[in-house]
């Protein structure tokens, strides 16, 4: 079946540091990805839906200037955490839309731990 | 208003034993997608099943089974003779066509202990 990848899968960080976490479609093109994130022992929230070519639509309470997003290719999205602090600590996921055979499906990427000390 | 409550925020059951994971939505959408992942400690969501607003047909897989009730806007999730391994958090997720089946709304899952 298809599959998402990201990397890195965890990372440590010192705080005012920025941080690059890739989400990749292997086998399909996914003209939209998703980042998400979940704190721990809670739910998934979608930060921001990005889009192949064109500025990442973001949630509500989402810093876009904090997060940025940019999905330059068909299989490529990347999340940026912009001097990251303590409180971004976080796991962070991403998801892809497959659109090929017909049936819509989202594939969601092993996720990326973040720990910002 | 939350649109998925996963009201069971922790269960804890004997190895063999059935349990019920309970998911109620919320929307006014005629035309949505119910979910339901599995996330083992190792984080990466597990998709279990998909199911559509208009295929209230229950579904079996396995040891897993899913009730589809639109009238009581809930897709429980139930697992016969639970084993060790089914220990995770399970969450139910919404899509809705308003938004072009783009937006999960994921509730806030069900953490799942199979002792042996």
């Amino acid at each position: 079946g298809a599959v998402v990848s990201q990397h890195p899968s965890w990372v440590i960080c010192k705080s005012g540091t920025s941080v690059k976490i890739e989400c990749r479609s292997l086998d399909f093109q996914a003209t939209t990805m998703f980042w998400y994130r979940q704190f721990p022992k809670q739910s998934l929230m979608l930060m921001a839906t990005s889009n192949e070519g064109s500025k990442a639509t973001y949630e509500q309470g989402v810093e876009k200037d904090k997060f940025l997003i940019n999905h330059a290719s068909l299989t490529l999205s990347t999340l940026t955490v912009t001097s990251a602090h303590p409180e971004d600590s976080s796991f962070y996921i991403c998801s892809a839309r497959d659109l090929s055979g017909g049936l819509e499906t989202q594939y969601f990427g092993p996720g990326t731990r973040l720990l910002v000390l | 208003a939350q649109k998925v409550t996963q009201a069971q925020t922790e269960i804890s059951v004997v190895e063999k034993e059935d349990v019920t994971l309970d998911c109620v939505y919320e929307t006014r959408d005629t035309t949505y997608y119910l979910f339901w992942y599995k996330q083992p400690p190792s984080g990466e969501l597990v998709f279990l099943i998909r199911r559509n607003s208009f295929d209230e047909q229950n579904e079996i897989s396995g040891r897993y089974s899913w009730n589809f009730q639109k009238s009581t806007s809930s897709f429980n999730f139930t697992i016969t003779a639970s084993q060790v391994v089914d220990s995770a958090v399970y969450f139910c997720a919404l899509s809705e066509a308003m938004w072009n089946f783009n937006k999960f709304y994921f509730g806030s899952g069900t953490k799942l202990n199979v002792k042996p």
